[in-house]
């Protein structure tokens, strides 16, 4: 079954660093989004795409994160500067339309240090 | 408001005992999720809803539109089925945005 990847799995970055993540969704799938899980919480959605265009970026903390989708396929969601409380699992979830199942990757979880 | 509210919060039951978890929401909507997620592991989608009911394995989910309630069922719980379970709803007034709900953290003793 096709998955959505994710990378790297880990990361552990010094805060006022630059940090990246990427996602490759399932085939197909126009509908991309980007989720912060904090430990214990449930995700928050940061960003969201059709295709290439952003339609949900209300709670992306648009100062020092930034996420695009160029080609409407893969994503990269960066953080810079990196915060301590920015620590948390970062997951990338995919659909064919707003409608449909969700298939999330495995996350990247990154430790500011 | 767009809410979605799930019971219980914490649920343990020993092996091969009937697991019921409820999610209530508001207002119209055009879509429910149900999703797993395993400590530290990744979330799974286990049904997308909108009416009616669904059945994979041991896992059944149900739908009452009327009532703006849903029920996750699982018969002979065994413990590799402890995870948090998420409610998730798409509102069509919200952009349809998919708002989670808390989770039910469920843990099956052997």
């Amino acid at each position: 079954e096709a998955e959505v990847a994710q990378s790297p799995r880990y990361k552990i970055t010094e805060k006022s660093q630059a940090v990246a993540f990427w996602c490759d969704p399932i085939s197909g799938h126009a509908t991309l989004y980007w989720y912060r899980q904090i430990l214990g919480q449930g995700p928050e959605l940061l960003v969201q795409f059709q295709d290439e265009s952003v339609v949900d970026d209300s709670q992306l903390p648009k100062d020092r994160f930034s996420a695009e989708r160029l080609k409407g396929v893969d994503s990269t969601l960066k953080i810079q500067p990196a915060e301590l409380g920015d620590s948390a699992m970062y997951l990338c979830a995919s659909s064919s339309g707003t409608n449909s199942p969700l298939h999330f990757g495995n996350g990247t979880r990154l430790t500011v240090t | 408001k767009n809410e979605v509210e799930q019971s219980p919060q914490n649920l343990t039951a020993q092996e091969g005992e009937f697991i019921t978890i409820n999610c209530s929401y508001s207002v119209g909507i055009s879509a429910l999720h149900w999703l797993q997620q395993h400590p530290g592991g990744g979330i799974v989608s286990l049904f997308m809803l909108s009416s009616g009911k669904k059945k994979h394995g041991r896992l059944i989910a149900t739908i009452n539109i009327q009532e703006k309630h849903s029920s996750l069922h699982i018969t002979a719980s065994h413990p590799r089925d402890s995870a948090v379970y998420i409610c998730a709803v798409r509102y069509r007034d919200s952009n349809y945005q998919l708002i989670w709900g808390a989770g039910t953290k469920l843990i099956i003793k052997p």
